[in-house]
């Protein structure tokens, strides 16, 4: 069965390095995502990404973000100079279509440890 | 905005007793609603979802959601709990195609012997 998958599971890093998260969305999925969880809290979204263009954006997805897909496959997420509040997990999800609805499918997520 | 409410941060119940997690929401446009769970250190799986078929879905591991537009409600059941049905579980919302997810904040289940 076909999967989301993402790399590194766990990253630590310290604060003000960049950082980049890889993720391999499911082969002819269309839309991807990322989503983070603070510790304890809920999931929230960050970005959304389809025809090599941002489609949509949260509050949380300031200038310090970036994404890419620098390939047919790969799908990444950067954070340009790390903070403490950026410790979390992130998920990367993808799914396959703009009409009607379409299930999105999460990868186990990498944890970003900031110091 | 959509937004979904879950009523209770934790639940906790007794193997084979009846499971009710709690979830509301708020849409100007008619909702695609959905439960995920997350187990300990694991990513997020589908449970179920609402995409305005029928309003009683099903879903895996005996799991099934009732969608009550008259209520605003999306609540979880399972008729009976497991022990390994203990996991965080997320209301969602959505306006469909490729739009976000909204997640609600989450409910702790705890299943006791």
């Amino acid at each position: 069965e076909p999967e989301v998958t993402q790399t590194p599971s766990h990253q630590v890093t310290q604060m003000g390095q960049e950082v980049i998260l890889r993720c391999v969305p499911i082969s002819n999925h269309l839309y991807f995502y990322w989503y983070r969880q603070i510790l304890g809290q809920k999931v929230e979204f960050l970005v959304s990404f389809y025809n090599n263009e941002i489609s949509e954006k949260s509050e949380i997805f300031d200038d310090q973000f970036s994404v890419e897909r620098p390939d047919g496959s790969n799908f990444t997420l950067k954070i340009r100079s790390t903070k403490l509040e950026d410790s979390a997990m992130y998920f990367c999800a993808s799914s396959e279509a703009l009409a009607g609805y379409n299930e999105q499918f999460f990868g186990p997520g990498t944890r970003l440890t900031v110091l | 905005a959509q937004s979904v409410t879950q009523l209770g941060s934790h639940v906790s119940v007794s193997e084979g007793a009846l499971v009710l997690l709690r979830c509301n929401y708020s849409s100007s446009v008619p909702p695609y609603l959905f439960w995920y769970v997350q187990y300990p250190n694991q990513g997020l799986q589908l449970l179920l979802k609402y995409t305005s078929a029928a309003t009683l879905v099903k879903g895996i591991n005996g799991f099934e959601a009732e969608f009550k537009k008259s209520e605003t409600s999306f609540h979880l059941t399972k008729p009976s709990a497991h022990m390994s049905d203990a996991a965080e579980y997320f209301c969602a919302v959505s306006k469909g195609g490729g739009n976000k997810l909204t997640f609600g904040t989450g409910t702790q289940l705890k299943v006791e012997l």
